[in-house]
């Protein structure tokens, strides 16, 4: 079945590092891949999305190319903000199947000064 | 626009009670609805696929005489968890997608249930 496989948090960086969370999925058919942001206390956001091979997300300065050959969605930020400490959780929906998103467990960013 | 509320943000209750949680878009109108659960440290997982006025779908190993889904308006779902058991302990979420435009789910912040 369909699956996605992200790094285990929490993730702690110090304000302006460089940030990458690793998104590996497996999917039968030809996925759609997104980032969805969870601030605390709130619902999901979509970040930023891509439907095909070698397109790039990209929202609030943060990237993500779909590689279809590693079978990745790798989440990037040049500068993290202390605003960016959140949960961020990698999914994927295969075209035809009633929309339904498959999601990572998530990983949880806290950016401190 | 495209928010999505839950109702109650928290709720514990009583083994063997039934408890009500409400999802409803609040500035749009969604022809679908989706439930999910989500256990810590893990992946939300698609329980249902709520659809105005017709029966819910459910995913494989998810009961549906436990978990009763009523999507009876174009802004409101509700999930009912019937005869509830510790195991049923979990934080719920719910999203909504738009009756027309963008086909992009919104999601609501989720209800903790916490059963005694």
């Amino acid at each position: 079945g369909d699956s996605v496989t992200q790094m285990e948090g929490p993730v702690t960086l110090s304000e302006e590092a460089f940030l990458t969370i690793n998104c590996t999925y497996t999917a039968t058919g030809y996925p759609s891949l997104f980032w969805y942001v969870q601030y605390p206390g709130e619902g999901l956001q979509l970040l930023l999305k891509a439907t095909k091979a070698d397109d790039k997300g990209s929202n609030k300065g943060f990237e993500a190319t779909y590689r279809k050959e590693t079978t990745s969605f790798h989440l990037e930020k040049g500068s993290v903000q202390v605003s960016d400490s959140a949960v961020y959780f990698c999914a994927l929906r295969v075209t035809g199947g009633g929309n339904k998103l498959t999601f990572g467990t998530g990983t949880q960013l806290k950016v401190e000064l | 626009g495209a928010v999505v509320s839950q109702h109650p943000s928290w709720v514990i209750c009583k083994s063997g009670t039934s408890v009500k949680i409400e999802c409803r878009s609040l500035d749009f109108q969604a022809t679908t609805m989706f439930w999910y659960r989500q256990f810590p440290k893990q992946s939300l997982m698609l329980m249902a696929t709520s659809n105005e006025g017709s029966k819910a779908t459910y995913e494989q190993g998810v009961e549906k005489d436990k978990f009763l889904i009523n999507h009876a308006s174009l802004t409101l779902s509700t999930l009912t968890v019937t005869s509830a058991h510790p195991e049923d302990s979990s934080f719920y979420i719910c999203s909504a997608r738009k009756t027309s435009g963008i086909n992009e789910q919104f999601f609501g912040p989720g209800t903790r249930l916490t059963v005694l």
